[in-house]
């Protein structure tokens, strides 16, 4: 059974600019989260989608957003972006919403100039 | 505030020793750990997890230990291998909530 998948695996932008990251369960996983992981924060929830629907959101600013699509491949968005938004973005899926197992993919390193 | 950390962000061992990665709760309304393995250009992977009502949880290789007194957990990885050097999250699965909370991380060397 494939792993997460998460595309693209990295990426430069410049400050300002907006940036789609997407996340591909492992099949038949229906839950997906989100988080930020920095050197100096470690690993961040961000938000977690489940049928479609966000179930679950961390601390962070309006700027970051995800939705989740019928086949329960996400998305997250992050707007306006800042020199602070460098990091590595990663999703996890799981079967159920509440599911402790989280399989990781092995992330977007984002780079913002 | 509540966090999860840990006390060493480094630890090197030699190879063959047993490793012993330490890490301190504050929220005590938590009620399951996990011990998370990441290698350089990967996610996370899952080591082995422990529920708060036990204290102890053995796996291959790898024990790890749970004391609710003093809010501390550990992960003992026995005759650590150079495949071990990676930095280790535990993290923290609180009641009412369903994501995850991660300490940052420690980082192990295995010197061959």
């Amino acid at each position: 059974k494939a792993g997460v998948t998460q595309t693209p695996r990295y990426l430069i932008k410049t400050r300002g600019q907006q940036v789609t990251l997407s996340c591909s369960p492992i099949s038949g996983h229906r839950s997906v989260s989100w988080y930020q992981q920095t050197p100096g924060q470690g690993l961040q929830f961000l938000f977690e989608y489940f049928s479609e629907t966000q179930r679950n959101k961390g601390n962070f600013p309006g700027r970051f957003s995800g939705r989740q699509f019928s086949n329960s491949r996400s998305e997250m968005n992050v707007s306006t972006l800042e020199l602070g938004d460098s990091a590595l973005y990663l999703c996890a899926s799981t079967l159920l919403t509440g599911s402790y197992e989280q399989y990781f993919g092995p992330g977007t390193r984002l780079t913002v100039t | 505030g509540e966090s999860v950390g840990l006390h060493l962000p480094t630890l090197s061992v030699q190879e063959g020793d047993n490793s012993i990665i330490n890490c301190a709760y504050s929220n005590s309304a938590s009620d399951y750990f996990i011990w998370y393995k990441q290698e350089s250009g990967k996610g996370p992977q899952f080591i082995i997890d422990i529920r708060s009502n036990m204290d102890k949880r053995q796996g291959q290789r790898v024990t790890v230990l749970l004391n609710k007194t003093v809010k501390h957990l550990s992960l003992q990885i026995a005759a650590t291998q150079p495949g071990d050097s990676a930095v280790y999250f535990c993290a923290e699965k609180r009641t009412g909530a369903n994501n995850l909370f991660f300490g940052t991380g420690t980082r192990l060397t295995v010197i061959p």
